[in-house]
């Protein structure tokens, strides 16, 4: 069974508007951590930001935040104002308690419009 | 910045040869790990290393692949005996720790081409 599912294979945005990219995951353990990670055209995988399964408040970076629904098991990326340069490929990952490893859902191809 | 260095960029291969894909972690981490991506799809884990030895693998990692830190700096992936179906881009990552916070970061990745 998939541990994270990214139902959006692509989504296209109109500049300057907000875009929500939808992540859900699937763990029995109470202490995990949740990443995204974006992957421009170029091809590296760019950390943008981390949700912990204690954190009480939502996760901020910049334009990035996470919308963390801990009961429906979801962590939604959400990009304000978005620019011509937040298109790329983005990857929702999970970190359960006992791994080292991270797991990486299949990824939302973002194109922003001009 | 420090940043995960992998060489070569590309790797050109025939089916049946031995691989290795090197990479160069960041000085201080000391978690390292081995992921795959097949034609810009789902990024997949192959394998994590710390302390000199293997920590956790995924059922692509059989006994074709093979990880090594052969000194202080370098991180090693072979592959034995190539198949077609290895053809992909592979990342090597590193981070400081194993926490559950524990950003990874990543190299710019090798494409292998297996003809």
């Amino acid at each position: 069974a998939q541990k994270i599912t990214q139902t959006q294979p692509g989504m296209f945005v109109q500049e300057k508007e907000a875009v929500t990219l939808d992540c859900t995951y699937d763990t029995s353990d109470p202490s995990y951590g949740l990443f995204w990670y974006k992957q421009p055209s170029s091809g590296e995988m760019i950390f943008l930001i981390y949700q912990g399964s204690y954190d009480q408040q939502n996760a901020t970076e910049g334009r990035y935040s996470l919308n963390f629904q801990k009961a429906r098991k979801s962590a939604n990326l959400v990009i304000s104002a978005s620019q011509l340069g937040d298109s790329a490929m983005y990857f929702c990952a999970m970190r359960e308690g006992r791994d080292d490893k991270i797991i990486f859902g299949k990824g939302t191809r973002l194109h922003i419009l001009p | 910045e420090p940043e995960v260095t992998q060489t070569p960029s590309h790797q050109v291969t025939q089916m049946g040869q031995e691989v290795i894909l090197r990479c160069v972690p960041i000085s201080n981490h000391l978690y390292f790990y081995w992921y795959r991506q097949i034609l810009g799809q789902k990024v997949e884990f192959l394998v994590s290393f710390y302390n000199n030895e293997i920590s956790e693998k995924s059922e692509i990692f059989d006994d074709q692949f093979s990880v090594e830190r052969p000194d202080g700096s370098n991180f090693t992936l072979k592959i034995r005996s190539t198949k077609l179906e290895d053809s992909a881009m592979y990342f090597c990552a590193s981070s400081v720790g194993g926490g559950l916070g524990e950003k990874l970061f990543f190299g710019s990745g090798t494409q292998l081409s297996v003809l």
